[in-house]
């Protein structure tokens, strides 16, 4: 697809489970952002690959959260023992250097 | 923390009017970028100005960049009810990575 292409859409875990949320990027992009966006605010920054490397991870709220992008393409967001204060949506981003981020459409977690 | 702060929070229109948005930052950026938000979906690119440009245009947006207030505005000319959205300005604080406000939910009513 030309877009940025996230999975699932939704997701529910409960307590103490582990997710993976997966982000497919726009062929080419260097860039991959992961941002969370809680209800009624802003996405807020969680962290950023260029290729396969991870250059700021200073947004990842604990050590519960984890990204790769191994092959400098699909990148894969992975949350530990997932608690209440982790539903959010789960926004992924690509760019070019120094050009406009594409957003996918996000995932929605709720943690029960 | 968020570095853009948009003003004001709502904003409710008639069909037609212009609605003009305000972001203020914080620190040295290389570019600003508007995005529009519609409930439950995701992020839109509207415009991009970069740091060394004062103004810019795309159909009925227009894009202001002071970067010696540390502000920028987006005007939205002959609204319509399609309008209705989230609008958050991001910049990037001389890194790639964007850092957003908090948005101003505008509602246009028909």
């Amino acid at each position: 697809g030309a877009g940025v292409s996230q999975s699932p859409r939704y997701k529910v875990a409960k307590r103490g489970q582990d997710v993976a949320l997966r982000c497919d990027p726009i062929s080419g992009h260097v860039s991959l952002f992961w941002y969370q966006q809680a209800l009624g605010q802003g996405p807020e920054f969680l962290t950023y690959f260029q290729n396969e490397a991870q250059l700021d991870k200073s947004g990842l709220p604990s050590d519960r959260f984890f990204a790769e992008r191994p092959e400098g393409s699909v990148s894969t967001l992975k949350i530990q023992r997932t608690q209440q204060e982790d539903s959010a949506v789960y926004l992924c981003a690509s760019s070019r250097e120094e050009a406009e981020a594409f957003f996918g459409q996000g995932t929605r977690l709720t943690v029960v | 923390s968020q570095q853009g702060e948009e003003d004001p929070q709502a904003l409710s229109i008639q069909e037609g009017e212009n609605a003009t948005m305000n972001c203020s930052y914080k620190t040295s950026i290389n570019n600003l970028q508007w995005y529009r938000q519609n409930s439950g979906r995701g992020l839109v690119h509207l415009i991009l100005i970069r740091s060394n440009e004062r103004e810019k245009h795309s159909g009925r947006l227009r894009v202001t960049l002071d970067t010696s207030k540390k502000s920028s505005s987006l005007l939205i000319t002959a609204s319509r009810a399609a309008d209705t959205a989230s609008y958050f300005c991001a910049t990037d604080p001389l890194s790639e990575k964007l850092v957003f406000g908090k948005g101003t939910k505008l509602t246009v009513n028909p």
